[in-house]
């Protein structure tokens, strides 16, 4: 089946940077990409939705500023964590719409510790 | 977007089926039903997605009641490698187009342990 790349898988970063994780979907073109964030022993929570060429759309409570999410291509997606703060560790969950049927695909997160 | 109940947990043998049956009293008529599987520390993992009635893929059984106001997912014959968490979620389908967008909404998952 299809793949949903992220990148990195895990990262650990200290207090006030900023990180980048990166969603690509290896064999399909992706007109929109979901990004979630999953706490311990909780569901997935929907940060934004983002399309190719757009800006994102980010659901509420969640800080635009904050989470910079760049959706340049059709193949690609990234976001930005900046000044994280160690409230941000979680694991990221990416997920992309096949362009050519429809289907979702989800990625296989990124766990992110802040120190 | 309707909102799903499902069990917190369940507990089940190793080889038993296993039926877990998800609330979606406000389903849409334009709402699909879908399950997702996720181990700790992994992206969910689309299992069965289904409109009406009931669907059968080599993994799992969807069944869905003429009013669609549930559904019930069928595991047959669960191993120890079942265990997980696994979610029913409702999706609008907004129409598909360049840049539609067919949002997935999580609740709180139903737990599965399976023993030996």
């Amino acid at each position: 089946g299809a793949v949903v790349s992220q990148h990195p898988s895990w990262v650990i970063c200290k207090s006030g940077t900023s990180v980048k994780i990166e969603c690509r979907s290896l064999d399909f073109q992706a007109t929109t990409m979901f990004w979630y964030r999953q706490f311990p022993k909780q569901s997935l929570m929907l940060m934004a939705t983002s399309n190719e060429g757009s800006k994102a759309t980010y659901e509420q409570g969640v800080e635009k500023d904050k989470f910079l999410i760049n959706h340049a291509s059709l193949t690609l997606s990234t976001l930005t964590v900046t000044s994280a703060h160690p409230e941000d560790s979680s694991f990221y969950i990416c997920s992309a719409r096949s362009r050519a049927s429809g289907e979702l695909f989800f990625g296989e997160g990124s766990r992110l510790t802040v120190l | 977007l309707a909102k799903t109940t499902q069990p917190i947990s369940m507990d089940s043998y190793e080889g038993q089926e296993v039926n877990i049956t998800c609330s979606h009293n406000n389903i849409a008529t334009n709402d699909y039903i879908t399950w997702y599987q996720q181990f700790p520390s992994q992206g969910p993992r689309f299992i069965i997605q289904g409109y009406k009635t009931k669907v059968t893929n080599e993994v799992a059984s969807l069944f869905i009641p003429a009013d669609r106001k549930s559904s019930t997912l069928s595991l047959p014959r669960v191993s120890l490698s079942d265990t997980a968490v696994y979610y029913c979620l409702v999706a609008r389908r907004w129409g598909y187009s360049g840049a539609g967008s067919y949002q997935l909404t999580f609740g709180k998952g139903t737990k599965l342990s399976v023993i030996p």
